[in-house]
């Protein structure tokens, strides 16, 4: 079945940049997502990018899709202590529109 | 709108109890999805609803678990009897139309004893 991997944690200081990483198995994958969770509150959805996209920028995110290696990375700029949370990547495959696989989340800390 | 609204936020039951979570969805979504999030598993789709009718059930763990959706405002899932390693976070999300953002509430933190 579909498989979506993250690294569990990351660590960066205020002012830096944040890259959090995702790789997925499922070649049909049509959507990528990156949802953030604040402790103690729901997903959120930050961004998504569709398959035939390369890379999509909004504000100080940059969604980069490397569907060759079926690679999805999240730029987050200028980290503020605000940006920590978990960072769920997810993808819908192509053979269901309506169910998201995600990661395990990769929990940001963003030291002062 | 207020968003999706789930209840109650904690619950904390005895093993073998019933347990009931609740969810409204936002309205005019006409997807329903329950998901359960735990350290070990991260999160899963427990099964999702299209108009009120189930459509996928596979996540589901096993027949103590059961979900509802009488109308297109109100869902239920329940856990009966509950076990210990029934504990996590349920998220009840919704979301418009085909392949659309799901919007989460803010999730049931459920501890059985």
């Amino acid at each position: 079945g579909e498989d979506v991997e993250q690294s569990l944690f990351l660590s960066v200081r205020e002012g830096d940049s944040s890259v959090i990483n995702c790789t997925y198995t499922d070649s049909s994958s049509t959507y990528l997502y990156w949802y953030k969770q604040e402790p103690g509150a729901g997903l959120q959805l930050l961004t998504y990018i569709f398959s035939n996209m390369d890379m999509k920028q909004d504000q100080r995110l940059t969604v980069l899709l490397n569907k060759k290696d079926k690679h999805l990375s999240l730029r987050i700029a200028d980290t503020q202590t605000g940006d920590s949370a978990i960072y769920f990547c997810a993808e819908i495959s192509g053979g269901s529109n309506y169910k998201l696989t995600f990661g395990k989340g990769t929990l940001l800390t963003v030291n002062p | 709108d207020a968003g999706v609204i789930q209840s109650p936020r904690h619950e904390v039951t005895e093993m073998g109890q019933e347990v009931t979570l609740r969810c409204k969805p936002i309205s005019g979504h006409d997807y329903l999805f329950w998901y359960r999030q735990t350290m070990m598993r991260g999160l899963e789709l427990l099964i999702y609803f299209n108009n009120n009718v189930p459509i996928d059930d596979s996540g589901m763990p096993e027949d103590r678990f059961s979900a509802k959706m009488p109308n297109a405002s109100f869902s239920t899932l329940k856990i009966q009897p509950s076990e210990p390693r029934d504990s996590a976070v349920y998220f009840c999300a919704s979301s418009y139309g085909q392949g659309s953002e799901q919007y989460f509430g803010p999730g049931t933190r459920l501890t059985v004893t």
